[in-house]
């Protein structure tokens, strides 16, 4: 599965929108984008995933490039909960296949 | 929908001492379900894969012996630490896949802290 480079840290204000990217450059044509996000001292919770088009749910919405060698997930009005380590992660589909993990980047939702 | 339950949240073992922890798929059935164990400031460390009715998977490193993991139904794999030691001191997280559906996810508990004196 192909590696992803993320910025260690971010810093977002409370009520703006905080925009998380990743780069993917090596990503595979079959191999999809995955969010995911760890609250401190939790389980990491699934926040949204895609292959080549943008997509959006309740939580956020994640932004592709055209080429696919990078992406963006957006939290449109962060909140203080938000603050969490957030990983980005590609890999080919399949329920039994395995999410390597990499260091994430920590936001910090300021008040 | 897509819960995923761990028990115990937390234990405090002795050195020597073996621990069960259990993982559950409350609202929907897992096939596959993942164990991985997380040290402090650090990511996530997949240990082993575990596929219902079939034995697990485990990572280049991780001593399948010491770490038991059995998956006996569709809703519940269980990781025994045998023997624990301090530097088995973690914290362990499962994840759940969901079998079918148009959903392609992991699904996470909550995690078990695991202290060894």
């Amino acid at each position: 599965d192909a590696k992803t480079t993320q910025p260690p840290s971010m810093d977002c204000a409370e009520g703006r929108a905080a925009n998380l990217p990743c780069n993917h450059s090596t990503i595979s044509g079959n191999e999809y984008v995955y969010w995911y996000r760890q609250i401190h001292s939790q389980g990491p919770q699934y926040i949204i995933h895609g292959l080549k088009n943008n997509e959006t749910n309740e939580m956020a919405s994640l932004i592709i490039t055209e080429d696919r060698k990078s992406s963006t997930l957006i939290l449109p009005h962060a909140t203080l909960r938000d603050t969490a380590v957030y990983y980005c992660i590609v890999r080919v589909a399949g329920n039994n296949r395995k999410l390597i993990w990499g260091l994430g980047t920590s936001l910090a939702v300021n008040p | 929908g897509a819960v995923v339950s761990q028990h115990p949240s937390r234990v405090i073992c002795k050195s020597g001492t073996s621990v069960k922890i259990e993982c559950r798929s409350l609202d929907f059935q897992a096939t596959t379900m993942f164990w991985y164990r997380q040290f402090p400031k650090k990511s996530l460390m997949l240990m082993a894969t575990s596929n219902e009715g079939s034995k697990a998977t485990y990572e280049q490193g991780v001593e399948k012996d010491k770490f038991l993991i059995n998956h006996a139904s569709l809703t519940l794999s269980t990781l025994t630490v045998t023997s624990a030691h301090p530097e088995d001191s973690s914290f362990y997280i499962c994840s759940a896949a969901r079998a079918g559906g148009p959903r392609d996810t992991q699904y996470f508990g909550p995690g078990t802290r695991l202290t060894v004196l």
